[in-house]
């Protein structure tokens, strides 16, 4: 248990549906992001909140729409996804800028886009 | 830009033999380092880090040393154990992943044969 949640472990969705994932931290931290891990590439940076701030967003298509309404909780809503959107998303916070070092990760929502 | 190269393995040893997993980085400035490990169907857990250069990171009788003349962080075990079979990550980021992220590399899967 790392103290940082992630639902669902697992998600199919049809490339016309709308779908979010959702991510829940217990630490008291102020940062959160989304990564993406696809097979074969390294982590993909995605979107950084810092106390609920979006920082940075990595150039990331439209049809991903994250949300963060407060530091414990943060979002991403699917729409219209592409196949080679298929992918493990993992949700990761920190203490944010100024604070120690270490950035806690869930155990991911794998996706897969039919 | 930033960025982290590590031999992508798979690495196969067999049990109690001498572990090194090469990374190397690129970077404008002088970031902190990191080794993650992810186990089957879980997220990334930090292993070691390093924040400035000859720092030595250890963890678990994992050790890793910041060169900044070499600009490296290689992984290193003496005597590795099934358990330890895994997929490790190394990483960078300049706020100690306080705040904007982490760079990855691509990850390297280890394989210990009994």
């Amino acid at each position: 248990e790392t103290g940082v949640t992630q639902t669902p472990r697992h998600l199919v969705m049809g490339m016309t549906n709308k779908k979010s994932l959702k991510c829940e931290q217990h630490l008291g931290h102020n940062a959160m992001y989304w990564y993406k891990q696809s097979a074969k590439k390294p982590l993909e940076l995605m979107f950084v909140y810092n106390f609920k701030e979006q920082t940075e967003n990595n150039s990331v298509p439209s049809r991903f729409s994250p949300e963060c309404p407060n530091s414990s909780h943060l979002f991403l809503h699917l729409h219209t996804l592409q196949p080679e959107d298929s992918a493990l998303y993992l949700c990761a916070s920190s203490q944010g800028q100024g604070g120690a070092t270490e950035a806690f990760f869930g155990q991911g929502t794998r996706l897969t886009v039919v | 830009g930033d960025s982290v190269t590590q031999m992508e393995g798979p690495v196969t040893l067999s049990e109690e033999a001498f572990l090194t997993i090469n990374c190397t980085y690129t970077a404008t400035g002088y970031p902190s380092l990191f080794w993650y490990v992810q186990y089957p169907g879980e997220g990334l857990q930090l292993l070691l880090k390093a924040t400035k250069a000859d720092d030595k990171g250890s963890n678990k009788g994992f050790e890793a040393t910041y060169r900044k003349e070499t600009t490296s962080f290689h992984l290193e075990k003496g005597s590795v154990q099934v358990s330890d079979s895994a997929v490790y990550f190394c990483a960078l980021s300049y706020s100690g992943g306080g705040a904007d992220g982490l760079t990855f590399g691509k990850g390297t899967h280890l394989i210990i044969q009994p």
